[in-house]
């Protein structure tokens, strides 16, 4: 597609549970990021893949978080053990060369 | 670690008034300095690239400079509109890895 899509846009899940969020690049960005945005808080960067190298973690909060990219186009990040305090919007980005395209994100809420 | 600061961290502003407001970067190994606008609800827009020392770009009535040596860009936004109200952040880019550092942003909302 034209722009970068993360599915689901909201997602309401039970403290506890795992969740999985998608995000699909503008084809042929080589790079993808993602990002969340706590109430009130800036961007938080939570992991970086730049083509088949091995990706930048760096900012993932917590082992309950992980991401793949497969195949060099789509990404996953998925939550294990949901806690309140992941509630965010989770963004997605992706790049060719510097500027980014932001998906519209994932709204998550832990009830 | 790299400190991005964007100053200040909301404004409130008048219909009608011009305001600017900063970011400031560290001015070792700069590549490029990219500018972006977050309204609520949205995802973040590219508004500018800036590379050179003295850049200025310009888009309707928003605006920016650039200076590479002190560390610091100034975005401009000439007789505000209830529709320019949006987060403006700021993220140089301090090699060529294209990994954007994020400055915290400046919460703009413009007062009918």
């Amino acid at each position: 597609g034209a722009g970068v899509s993360q599915s689901p846009s909201n997602k309401v899940t039970e403290k506890g549970k795992d969740v999985e969020l998608r995000c699909d690049p503008i084809s042929g960005h080589t790079a993808l990021y993602w990002y969340r945005q706590s109430l009130g808080q800036g961007l938080e960067f939570l992991i970086y893949f730049q083509g088949n190298s091995a990706p930048d973690k760096s900012g993932l909060p917590s082992d309950r978080f992980s991401a793949e990219r497969t195949g060099g186009s789509v990404s996953t990040l998925t939550i294990q053990r949901t806690q309140q305090e992941d509630s965010a919007v989770y963004l997605c980005a992706s790049s060719l060369e510097g500027g980014y395209t932001f998906g519209s994100g994932t709204r998550l809420t832990v009830v | 670690i790299l400190n991005v600061e964007q100053s200040p961290q909301s404004l409130h502003v008048q219909e009608g008034d011009s305001t600017n407001f900063t970011c400031s970067f560290p001015s070792s190994n700069f590549y490029a300095l990219h500018w972006y606008r977050w309204e609520t609800a949205k995802s973040p827009e590219a508004l500018f690239v800036m590379t050179l020392n003295g850049d200025e770009k310009k888009k309707g009535r928003i605006s920016a400079t650039l200076n590479t040596k002190e560390g610091y860009s100034y975005l401009y936004i000439k007789g505000s509109q209830p529709e320019d109200s949006a987060t403006y952040l700021c993220a140089p880019l301090m090699d060529s890895n294209y990994q954007l550092i994020w400055g915290a942003g400046t919460k703009l909302i413009i007062k009918p």
